[in-house]
């Protein structure tokens, strides 16, 4: 079965443009969260949806948003951005409502390079 | 508060060589789940292995092993006779229930195993 699919895998912006990024998670799989990754600060966490809703969020400023839809599909949205976005970004899916609990199926991330 | 900790930064070693990666951490909670990914080079993080609190067993899944020892709080992961496609970024990651689970990774160990 078809893992979890983010898109886009590399893309180039500038400072002050505004960036959304796409994950489908694994069919069935009704938790997305996202996870912003960087040399000096590792894998944090931005946020997570579960059924459409937000249920968990990390420490980031309002620039970082997210959505889920219906079909469990979510994006998330960086406005004004800033060179300390530049990141590789993580969605990762897990079956069961308990996502902390349960094992997270990661995609290959989306490489945001802020120029 | 929640924390996991890898102090090692990068380690490399060679070919069939055993190396072990530490992992500590901090919780208050009673119930909570430990667990290891690995980071390929390709980006994408793989789950190990998960550990839930009231299971202190060691166990052992092929050149893997993973010691769980609550009185250190400690998680540590030994991989003998290493490969070279052991190379990779390994995170050890904590979720304890504070109303909802959410997931805290360390910042990641790099292997470099040499040939």
């Amino acid at each position: 079965k078809a893992g979890v699919t983010q898109t886009p895998r590399y893309l180039i912006k500038t400072r002050g443009q505004q960036v959304t990024l796409s994950c489908s998670p694994i069919s069935g799989h009704r938790s997305v969260s996202w996870y912003q990754q960087t040399p000096g600060q590792g894998l944090q966490f931005l946020f997570e949806y579960f059924s459409e809703t937000q249920r968990n969020k990390g420490n980031f400023p309002g620039r970082f948003s997210g959505r889920q839809f219906s079909n469990s599909r979510s994006e998330m949205n960086v406005s004004t951005l800033e060179l300390g976005d530049s990141a590789l970004y993580l969605c990762a899916s897990s079956l069961a409502d308990r996502a902390g609990a349960n094992v997270l199926t990661f995609g290959a991330g989306s490489r945001l390079t802020v120029l | 508060a929640q924390k996991v900790t890898q102090a090692q930064t990068e380690i490399s070693v060679v070919e069939k060589e055993d190396v072990t990666l530490d992992c500590v951490y901090e919780t208050r909670d009673t119930t909570y789940y430990l667990f290891w990914y690995k980071q390929p080079p390709s980006g994408e993080l793989v789950f190990l292995i998960r550990r839930n609190s009231f299971d202190e067993q060691n166990e052992i899944s092929g050149r893997y092993s993973w010691n769980f020892q609550k009185s250190t709080s400690s998680f540590n992961f030994t991989i003998t006779a290493s490969q070279v496609v052991d190379s990779a970024v390994y995170f050890c990651a904590l979720s304890g229930y504070s109303g909802t689970y959410k997931y805290i990774f360390g910042t990641g160990t790099r292997l470099k195993v040499l040939a």
